[in-house]
């Protein structure tokens, strides 16, 4: 079956560092790719979507590049704030014809930016 | 526009009660999904509705059960709680086609005692 691992968090930064947060999946043929990002005490927002292979997604200064050789989806910024402060999950879904498109996250890595 | 709302928001409950969480989606959005998120852990998928037929379905057990009404808003059941059933609970609404993005609901937070 499908699956997205994430690196293992949390992880501290200083205010205006660089941020990578790798991701790799396991799934058949050609899903979309997307990060979510959870705020304290809300729901997930979707920060960025790929849906093909070499598709750049981006939002916000962040950035992600749909890897079909590597498998990958790593989350960049190149000048982190600490309003970005959160817990990023990485995620994959098939498209379908019939509506049953469910999302297959990894477990979640937990960022803290620190001034 | 309004975003996904969920009711109520908290709720605590007692081993073996019964649990009815509700979702409204964004208005024009036909499918409706929910996940589990477990403290800790990434969302789980548990169901997902699109115009108000069942069409995926997690590992979940049958004491899990929901439904899409007319206007699109659903519900999410629970019977015979346990302790392993607190969680916050996710509902996503999309267009159609997930590579729109699905939005997410605030959650509904579940404790089970």
């Amino acid at each position: 079956g499908d699956s997205v691992t994430q690196m293992e968090g949390p992880v501290t930064l200083s205010e205006e560092a660089f941020l990578t947060i790798n991701c790799t999946y396991t799934a058949t043929g050609y899903p979309s790719l997307f990060w979510y990002v959870q705020y304290p005490g809300e729901g997930l927002q979707l920060l960025l979507k790929a849906t093909k292979a070499d598709d750049k997604g981006s939002n916000k200064g962040f950035e992600a590049t749909y890897r079909k050789e590597t498998t990958s989806f790593h989350l960049e910024k190149g000048s982190v704030q600490v309003s970005d402060s959160a817990v990023y999950f990485c995620a994959l879904s098939h498209l379908s014809n019939f509506g049953n498109e469910k999302l297959t996250f990894g477990t979640g890595t937990r960022l803290t930016i620190i001034p | 526009d309004a975003g996904v709302t969920q009711s109520p928001t908290h709720l605590i409950k007692t081993r073996g009660q019964h649990v009815t969480l509700r979702c409204s989606p964004i208005s024009g959005h036909k499918s409706v999904s929910w996940y589990q998120q477990v403290l800790g852990q990434g969302p789980q998928f548990i169901f997902q509705y699109y115009e108000k037929e069942e069409r995926g379905r997690g590992n979940f057990p049958d004491r899990f059960s929901a439904r899409q009404f007319p206007n699109y808003s659903s519900e999410l059941n629970v019977n015979a709680l346990l302790l392993g059933d607190s969680a916050l609970y996710l509902c996503a609404s999309s267009f159609l086609r997930a590579n729109y993005g699905y939005t997410f609901g605030s959650g509904t937070r579940l404790t089970v005692v």
